[in-house]
């Protein structure tokens, strides 16, 4: 009965390739996000979906398109993979609506660029 | 935007002693503060949460204050254990939906026994 989940937990590509991260939550919240999670540790938001809907494009290489299918989904897609691309990459949700913005982290999936 | 700074970076005690790690923050918009503590090779995990309307918040050894004139907020962990030595993150956020957590920079906390 995981929370948030994501698929795969690693991912080691060539530079160049196109690669797909997946992410499903089974709260029932409305909001879904992705973080970078760089070699320093620091965690910084790439995306937000609410009900389906872009809510931050923060400034994030084209390259890296963000699709939500439903609410319960939200997928990363990243083109021409280089090697700055490397880290980890987190998933997250939240339920919209309430005074409070409390998250759900899944469990990262570790993307390695060669 | 929201800028939350963190410190210290690295934090070391021995074991039963206190730990402190103070973050302040920018904007006097956001009203949630998270702690996540994140060990290695796993994912952020929410350990307490402090809001605007609270100016202290505690469980069991963790506790949580919150001064928002001065915009900063602390996370204390008393009697500290081996099993508490991980990355901690504080982070601030608005309230709207879709808001991203905005985090600090982490701090590596060594408890030695």
């Amino acid at each position: 009965d995981t929370a948030v989940s994501q698929t795969p937990k690693y991912l080691v590509t060539q530079m160049g390739n196109d690669k797909s991260i997946k992410c499903e939550q089974n709260l029932g919240h409305d909001t879904m996000y992705w973080y970078k999670q760089d070699s320093k540790k620091f965690l910084k938001i790439m995306f937000s979906y609410n009900n389906k809907e872009l809510i931050i494009n923060e400034t994030v290489p084209n390259r890296f398109s963000p699709k939500s299918p439903d609410k319960a989904h939200l997928n990363l897609h990243i083109n021409s993979l280089e090697l700055g691309d490397s880290a980890v990459y987190f998933c997250a949700s939240s339920q919209g609506g309430k005074s409070y913005n409390e998250q759900f982290f899944g469990p990262g999936t570790r993307l390695t660029v060669l | 935007g929201e800028n939350v700074e963190q410190h210290p970076s690295t934090l070391s005690v021995q074991e039963g002693d206190s730990a402190v790690i103070k973050c302040t923050y920018s904007d006097s918009a956001s009203n949630y503060f998270p702690w996540y503590k994140q060990e290695l090779g796993k994912r952020p995990q929410l350990i307490i949460d402090i809001r605007s309307n609270v100016g202290e918040k505690k469980d069991q050894r963790i506790a949580v204050t919150l001064n928002k004139t001065a915009k900063h907020f602390s996370l204390h962990i008393t009697e500290t254990q081996p099993e508490d030595s991980a990355v901690y993150f504080c982070a601030a956020s608005k309230p709207q939906a879709g808001t991203a957590l905005i985090f600090g920079k982490g701090t590596t906390l060594s408890v030695s026994s």
